[in-house]
């Protein structure tokens, strides 16, 4: 599709079980970015892709978070070991790489998955 | 440090009205500036960016905003707003870490309209 795609749109699960989250981005988008929205509240960054590599991963919250890159393409982000605050919709952007001036391109967001953690 | 400020959480206005939305930023260097627009149950949409053009911007739907380095505010601004309006909307800049520059949210606006 022309668009960022993620998967699954809605995920409910029991504290203490993995989850993976998945996101396709638009094809030659080579900066990807992982966000965490709480309710009611704003975007809180947790990780940024560079091709396939993670320059910035300083806003993961804790080691039960990981996440990779399949090249320039899908992005997984996996949560170990699910805790009720983990509860959300995790949102992925893809964009044109940064340039060395700053950072000037239009993030294309998809449409979030809400993890629900019971 | 807080790469940009939203002022208001919420802001209530009757249709017809105009409508601001205020965004502060700090940053040393001539940012680039961008509102994105939430609908409920919608994703993110870009409203309206700023790279060092115009200091006027106008975006979609009839919103507009002005980059004032002066003041280093990029407000959000409509002359009338309408039912249509009533979304999150939130500004956005990048912030330097770890090499790279991160698009970073500030904390959302609210906007309600009334009828």
């Amino acid at each position: 599709g022309a668009g960022v795609s993620q998967s699954p749109s809605n995920k409910v699960t029991e504290k203490g079980k993995d989850v993976e989250l998945r996101c396709d981005p638009i094809s030659g988008h080579t900066a990807l970015y992982w966000y965490r929205q709480r309710l009611g509240q704003g975007l809180e960054f947790l990780i940024y892709f560079q091709g396939n590599s993670a320059p910035d991963k300083s806003g993961l919250p804790s080691d039960r978070f990981s996440a990779e890159r399949t090249g320039e393409s899908v992005s997984t982000l996996t949560i170990q070991r699910t805790q009720q605050e983990d509860s959300a919709v995790y949102l992925c952007a893809s964009s044109f790489v940064p340039t060395r001036q700053g950072y000037t391109g239009e993030l294309f967001f998809g449409e979030g998955s809400r993890l629900t953690v019971l | 440090a807080q790469s940009v400020t939203q002022l208001d959480s919420h802001v209530s206005v009757s249709e017809g009205t105009p409508v601001l939305l205020r965004c502060n930023y700090s940053s040393s260097y001539s940012p680039s500036l961008f509102w994105y627009v939430q609908h409920p149950n919608k994703g993110l949409q870009l409203l309206l960016k700023y790279t060092s053009a115009a200091t006027l911007v106008k975006g979609i739907n009839g919103f507009e905003a002005e980059f004032k380095k002066s003041e280093t505010s990029f407000h959000l601004t409509k002359p009338s707003a309408h039912m249509s309006d009533a979304a999150e909307y939130f500004c956005v800049a990048p912030w330097p870490s770890g090499g790279s520059y991160i698009p970073t949210f500030g904390r959302g606006t609210s906007l309600i309209v009334h009828p």
